[in-house]
């Protein structure tokens, strides 16, 4: 079975700082993919990125950076220079490569103020 | 990149109803459909894996013959919410996995989701 963590479930921010969200999986697979979305106040699941475990290579778009660190099972994930259309939950996902279950983490409600 | 709908995107019933829910792909053929579904302020829960053509496979503490789903063709599944209450009250995501080829075997792709409301 695998499992997502979200320890922060809400962060505040002031537009303009940096955000980091933290993520960290656990599986027993060794090919998976882990994934990230922006879940808008409308409810739509938004795709951000997803990254294989054979893939360390860090990631950035635009003010969005990803850092995968196999080693302690985490994906974090970093707004810089948050704005107010980043108020969002975030959900980090991880599946198994040949897999059909989708495991996500419980969020991080990002709220930023103006 | 590829686009599932749903429909409706909202939907209050009176407590008893029946309420069904679409969800199409409509530029790929969905092999493999997903329903989740979303209480307030929680993350998505996965209830049940549908095949074309095939029945299919709930989360264990879903029941089968409340939440009935139909996915009948590769580019449609269906969801059946049978005597709503209340507490069935929730946000209905579906997502869609195509076939090896054009797209990425494991991606799926999302709805935007429906809300029932169950009075």
């Amino acid at each position: 079975a695998q499992k997502v963590t979200q320890a922060q479930t809400e962060i505040s921010v002031v537009e303009k700082e940096d955000v980091t969200l933290d993520c960290v999986y656990e599986t027993r697979d060794t090919t998976y993919y882990l994934f990230w979305y922006k879940q808008p106040p409308s409810g739509e699941l938004v795709f951000l990125i997803r990254r294989n475990s054979f893939d360390e290579q860090n990631e950035i778009s635009g003010r969005y950076s990803w850092n995968f660190q196999k080693s302690t099972s985490s994906f974090n994930f970093t707004i810089t220079a948050s704005q107010v259309v980043d108020s969002a939950v975030y959900f980090c996902a991880v599946i198994k490569a040949a897999g059909n279950k989708l495991t996500f983490g419980g969020g991080t409600r990002v709220l930023v103020k103006p | 990149g590829a686009v599932v709908s749903q429909h409706p995107s909202r939907v209050i019933c009176k407590s008893g109803t029946s309420v069904k829910i679409e969800c199409r792909s409509l530029d790929f053929q969905a092999t493999t459909m997903f329903w989740y579904r979303q209480f307030p302020k929680q993350s998505l829960m996965l209830m049940a894996t549908s095949n074309e053509g095939s029945k299919a496979t709930y989360e264990q503490g879903v029941e089968k013959d409340k939440f009935l789903i139909n996915h009948a063709s590769l580019t449609l599944s269906t969801l059946t919410v049978t005597s709503a209450h209340p507490e069935d009250s929730s946000f209905y995501i579906c997502s869609a996995r195509g076939a090896s080829g054009r797209l990425s075997y494991n991606e799926q792709f999302f709805g935007p989701g429906t809300r029932l409301t169950v009075l």
